[in-house]
């Protein structure tokens, strides 16, 4: 069973504008963390945020913000006043458990591609 | 500080011929992955080392797969025969620990293309 679901195979936003990338997730575990993750055109994996399961408050990094629902199992990563540097993939990832309890695997979901428009 | 490096950058190969790919994780971490990016896809897990541990080959997706990894140190991963469909990005990834909120910490991968 698909543990990640990212169901906005593409996006865009205008340029200074909010962009919401979705994200759901399937466990059973009552604990567990997940992050974002950002590959520009490089390649490369840039880390974004993270949210633990327990974390009461919802995840902020910088113009990164993570609109967790855990009843509805949904981790949506909000990008506020968009930039052309935005334009990437964005992956969203979860790993079960959490602190000392958790695993180490990251299972990572098929990615949301994002244009930002001048 | 140094990031993970991985070497070659991009490896074109004959399909049956195999081949070796590197990583340097970051200093002082005890975790090291491997997984494999397929065009336009997400990344499939492929093998996790944690310290002095026995790794997890569970995301090895055949025997033609294998890798090692020396204490805390450098990692290959090795492809005997290859075929086509193992074209893709390899990419590794160190962290603090396995666990918790520890983020994973990319290099920027090994393009393989088989022909």
């Amino acid at each position: 069973a698909q543990k990640i679901t990212q169901t906005q195979p593409g996006m865009f936003v205008q340029e200074k504008e909010a962009v919401t990338l979705d994200c759901t997730y399937d466990t059973s575990d009552q604990s567990y963390g997940l992050f974002w993750y950002k590959q520009p055109s490089s390649g490369e994996m840039i880390f974004l945020i993270y949210q633990g399961s327990y974390d009461e408050q919802n995840a902020t990094e910088g113009r990164y913000s993570l609109n967790f629902q855990k009843a509805r199992k949904s981790a949506n990563l909000v990008i506020s006043a968009s930039q052309l540097g935005d334009s990437a993939m964005y992956f969203c990832a979860m790993r079960e458990g959490e602190g000392m309890d958790s695993s180490y695997k990251l299972i990572f979901g098929s990615g949301t591609r994002l244009l930002v428009r001048p | 500080g140094a990031g993970v490096s991985q070497s070659p950058s991009n490896k074109v190969t004959e399909k049956g011929k195999d081949v070796e790919l590197r990583c340097d994780p970051i200093s002082g971490h005890t975790a090291l992955y491997w997984y494999r990016q397929r065009l336009g896809q997400g990344l499939e897990f492929l093998i996790y080392f944690q310290g002095n541990s026995a790794p997890d080959k569970s995301g090895l997706p055949s025997d033609r797969f294998s890798a090692e990894r020396t204490g805390e140190s450098v990692s290959t991963l090795t492809i005997q025969r290859t075929q086509q469909e193992d074209s893709a990005v390899y990419l590794c990834a160190s962290s603090w620990t396995g666990g918790g909120n520890s983020p994973l910490h990319f290099g920027n991968g090994t393009r393989l293309t088989v022909t």
